[in-house]
């Protein structure tokens, strides 16, 4: 079955970056996209980004994000840059299938906590 | 803030039925396909209801979606105290300017 595990919670300083790791299994890796969506404490659910595990391409909701990925070990990354404490989170990867944009999100990481505290 | 509004909240007794609505423009719900996510306190979200009104396997069929013009619906019949959760739509927005995925601003649902 289609498992998505993230790395583990983050405590972050002001200023610095984050990277977010999100091993994949179960599936043909490059057959999908991996949309990224975050959720502040209290708060709805914001979508970050996509990428496409087949070429690479990209789409970004916001500045600050640089999403990749790892053909070889099947799985997709997040860096987050210039942290400020609103970018306190959890942070979601998600399958999305289709080769050039999102159309629904099917399966979903456990989330990530990111704390960001002077 | 989000371009897709839902009620924040709505609630019903066990076994009746709920209905969530979320409205939107002619730049997403009009012209894209509606997805819906259930998500569950402290628990990731999960896909109920993709490509309008289809049901991945395994979700109940008390769970169905409809669209029409700028506005989904969400429905929930039969509702069960296991359906306290949060529910978010979800489409895209194919504005010119900057394309991109957009979640609705989500509504609690309550079983009384």
């Amino acid at each position: 079955q289609v498992q998505l595990v993230q790395s583990g919670t983050e405590v972050k300083k002001p200023g610095a970056s984050v990277k977010v790791s999100c091993k994949a299994s179960g599936y043909n890796f490059t057959k999908y996209g991996i949309s990224w969506v975050r959720q502040a404490p209290g708060q709805g659910l914001e979508w970050m980004g996509w990428i496409s595990a087949y070429n690479g391409n990209t789409n970004y909701a916001q500045g600050r994000v640089t999403l990749t990925t790892d053909t070889s070990t099947s799985t997709a990354y997040m860096e987050l840059w210039s942290l400020r404490s609103d970018d306190t989170a959890v942070y979601y990867c998600a399958t999305s299938p289709g080769l050039r944009r999102v159309y629904y999100l099917d399966h979903w990481g456990q989330g990530t906590l990111v704390t960001v505290s002077s | 803030q989000s371009v897709l509004t839902q009620p924040p909240s709505v609630s019903a007794a066990p076994g009746q039925k709920v209905t969530i609505s979320c409205s939107g423009s002619s730049s997403n719900i009009e012209n894209n396909y509606v997805s819906w996510y259930q998500q569950l306190p402290g628990t990731a979200p999960k896909l109920l209801i993709y490509e309008n009104n289809k049901r991945p396997s395994g979700i109940p069929d008390r769970f169905s979606g409809s669209k029409s013009g700028t506005s989904a619906t969400l429905a929930i019949t039969g509702l069960q105290t296991g359906d306290e959760a949060g529910y978010y739509c979800g489409t895209w927005d194919s504005r010119l300017s900057a394309p991109h995925y957009v979640f609705g601003t989500g509504t609690k649902v309550t079983v009384l």
